[in-house]
């Protein structure tokens, strides 16, 4: 799906070292979020934003640190990586539709994701 | 928060044969339960979705059947075919109050035999 990208599209990285996962979105949405995938675990939600100048955190934020300077950048940081956060990264931000007659709700697009090896 | 339980983690089928997902869910107040399908390699994308004041939705070989009472929900496959080879995601929500988060099952890996 346009309008969500994430760079790099992998990633080798000694443990120790700080890594930033970027992630962009030209679709003018509030909200972005942060998964990892692990096999047998599925998407796991590492951090969010709800709108520009707000984060918060979600299911495994420990390692991890977000920022959300404006409506399009959502940047994923790794301070100081370690082997466990070897993972697949999805970037992903929702278009909140509305249909007649219902509540609004969430339709989530994904970025490409980031495969990131920490040895 | 809310829990989302997804079976069978794996599943085998031949083609044509039909294919059922299912999910159980633990927040009563969630209303929004999507399906992703994610190709070996690709990334998540919705299939079809369904809200809490509907009991079944259906797209083509596509269907979604929803129990509000005992919390579940499940995915259908009709007529499976190859290209139905992937890993399916359900996830719930509460749609309300500015909050679109959502939480996912583990994942089915679906396998569909020629």
């Amino acid at each position: 799906i346009a309008g969500i990208t994430q760079a790099p599209t992998s990633q080798i990285l000694a443990a120790g070292r700080r890594m930033t996962l970027r992630c962009t979105q030209d679709m003018r949405h509030n909200a972005m979020y942060w998964y990892r995938q692990d096999l047998g675990l599925g998407l796991r939600l590492i951090h969010y934003s709800n709108t520009a100048g707000t984060t918060g955190k979600g299911e495994v934020p420990d390692g991890y640190s977000v920022s959300r300077a404006n409506t399009d950048d959502f940047p994923l940081t790794l301070a100081s990586a370690v082997p466990s956060q070897t993972s697949v990264y999805f970037c992903a931000s929702p278009l909140i539709r509305e249909r007649p007659g219902l509540a609004r709700y969430n339709e989530q697009f994904f970025g490409p994701g980031t495969r990131l090896t920490v040895l | 928060g809310e829990n989302v339980e997804q079976h069978p983690s794996t599943l085998s089928v031949q083609e044509g044969d039909s294919a059922v997902i299912k999910c159980t869910y633990s927040d009563s107040a969630s209303n929004y339960f999507p399906w992703y399908k994610q190709e070996l390699g690709k990334r998540p994308q919705l299939i079809i979705d369904i809200r809490s004041n509907v009991g079944e939705k259906k797209d083509q070989r596509i269907a979604v059947t929803l129990n509000k009472t005992a919390k579940h929900f499940s995915l259908h496959i009709t007529e499976t075919q190859p290209e139905d080879s992937a890993v399916y995601f359900c996830a719930a929500a509460y749609s309300g109050a500015g909050s679109y988060q959502l939480t996912f099952g583990k994942g089915t890996k679906l396998s569909v035999i020629p």
